[in-house]
């Protein structure tokens, strides 16, 4: 059984570029969220997608936005990136309480 | 949704047993206790949840006493590969969201 996967493992993107990020959860599992972690930081919830539909969402710009799609599999966009998006991006999938995380995506941006 | 405070590090030795203790004055009636382990650029694993007194599973036990405004991760003989962060969280099943907190970074030496 494959846990949550995401693609791609690592980008570099240039600022004011944008960039989508893909996960896949965990078999079973119905909801996805995402969080972001700098450097030397806990991961910091962007939002989270239930049934296609944002279902909550965290203290991140109109930048960030996302997608579920009907096999769960989710999407994360970032529009005219900033140098301080350069972070770890996580996906996460879980079916009730617990929460199963993903390898990451780290994004570079320059 | 709780606030959680942890030390900022801890060392041990192998073989010993490991208590890391985390504050969550403000949990909330319906909050889960979830803690995570994290390694140098990979997702958070998932080590153990709990809700009241004490869970065990194959690689720790978690003890929340009746208050429920601290628990405490126990984790058995570590060994060098257990040196990493060590998040505490709590878990909304109103709000559907984790707040991470900065960790704990946990040294095991030789």
């Amino acid at each position: 059984d494959a846990g949550v996967t995401q693609s791609p493992t690592h980008l570099i993107k240039t600022r004011g570029q944008q960039v989508t990020l893909r996960c896949s959860p965990k078999s079973g599992h119905d909801t996805v969220s995402w969080y972001q972690q700098a450097l030397g930081q806990g991961p910091q919830f962007i939002f989270q997608y239930y049934e296609e539909e944002e279902r909550q969402r965290g203290n991140f710009p109109d930048r960030f936005s996302g997608h579920q799609f009907p096999n769960y599999s989710s999407e994360l966009n970032v529009n005219a990136l900033l140098l301080g998006d350069s972070a770890l991006y996580l996906c996460a999938s879980s079916l009730g309480n617990e929460q199963y995380f993903g390898p990451g995506t780290r994004l570079t941006v320059t | 949704l709780a606030k959680t405070t942890q030390p900022i590090s801890m060392d041990s030795y192998e073989g010993q047993e490991v208590n890391i203790t985390c504050s969550h004055n403000n949990i909330a009636t319906n909050d889960y206790i979830t803690w995570y382990q994290q390694f140098p650029s990979q997702g958070p694993r998932f080590i153990i949840q709990g809700y009241k007194t004490k869970v065990t599973n194959e690689v720790a036990s978690l003890f929340i006493p009746a208050d429920r405004k601290s628990s405490t991760l126990s984790l058995p003989r570590v060994s060098l590969s257990d040196t990493a962060v060590y998040y505490c969280l709590g878990f909304s099943s109103g709000t559907y969201k984790y707040i991470f907190g900065t960790g704990t970074r946990l040294k095991v030496l030789a």
